[in-house]
């Protein structure tokens, strides 16, 4: 069965500092993989996706995340987080022969400091 | 707002009673997922529907969870002789069929068990 494991339950740090949010999945076949963002009061929202192509793929409000295949790998980044990125994090893997379901981390919350 | 709609936000109820809840997704989406999640998790998969038929169940989804989707429509989730452990946030999402989609979330809706 598939799993993702978020490196990092609480993450603090100050505006202007880089972010880099860890994700390993297990699964070795053909996968998307997902982040979703959940800030303080709303509902989870898709921050970027991965499907085919180049690894290197571009979200919303500056998130760009990488696909390491041979690492297991789609860790999210932030050259300079703002005060705003404040939320929870959740890195997700739907995979080939899953069906349509979509499997989740447990999430990390990020707390940046003004 | 076309977004997916769930009902209701909050709900209160005795051990043993039943509940049902209900989401509405997005109008043009085939595929409805209903997930769990609780306190310091990710969501957790129950089942899925594509159309009216409900394609997949988590071993999750125990004999007392059933989840319908007449029509194709809105989606109803009931449980039945409530515990204690089944004190949530049940989540629904949509997605379109084929193609490179995450899901649009709902706000969920949100179960204490007393």
């Amino acid at each position: 069965a598939q799993s993702v494991s978020q490196h990092n339950h609480h993450v603090i740090l100050s505006e202007a500092a880089s972010l880099e949010l860890g994700c390993n999945y297990s699964y070795g076949g053909t996968v998307n993989l997902f982040w979703y963002v959940q800030y303080p009061g709303q509902h989870l929202q898709l921050l970027l996706k991965y499907f085919s192509g180049d690894p290197l793929v571009k979200g919303i409000k500056g998130f760009e995340a990488e696909f390491i295949k041979s690492k297991f790998s789609f860790n999210l980044r932030k050259p300079s987080v703002q005060w705003s990125d404040t939320a929870e994090y959740f890195c997700a893997v739907r995979a080939d022969t899953g069906g349509f379901k979509t499997i989740f981390g447990a999430g990390t919350r990020l707390f940046v400091k003004a | 707002d076309t977004g997916v709609s769930q009902d209701p936000r909050h709900k209160i109820t005795k051990r043993g009673q039943n509940v049902t809840f209900r989401c509405d997704p997005i109008s043009e989406h085939n595929r409805l997922y209903w997930y769990r999640q609780t306190l310091g998790q990710g969501p957790e998969f129950l089942t899925y529907f594509q159309n009216e038929a409900q394609l997949e169940k988590s071993r999750l989804l125990s004999d007392r969870f059933s989840a319908e989707r007449p029509k194709g429509s809105f989606s109803t989730l009931e449980i039945q002789r409530t515990e204690q452990g089944d004190s949530a946030m049940y989540l629904c999402a949509s997605s379109p069929t084929g193609g490179a989609h995450g899901y649009t979330f709902g706000s969920g809706t949100r179960l204490t068990v007393v």
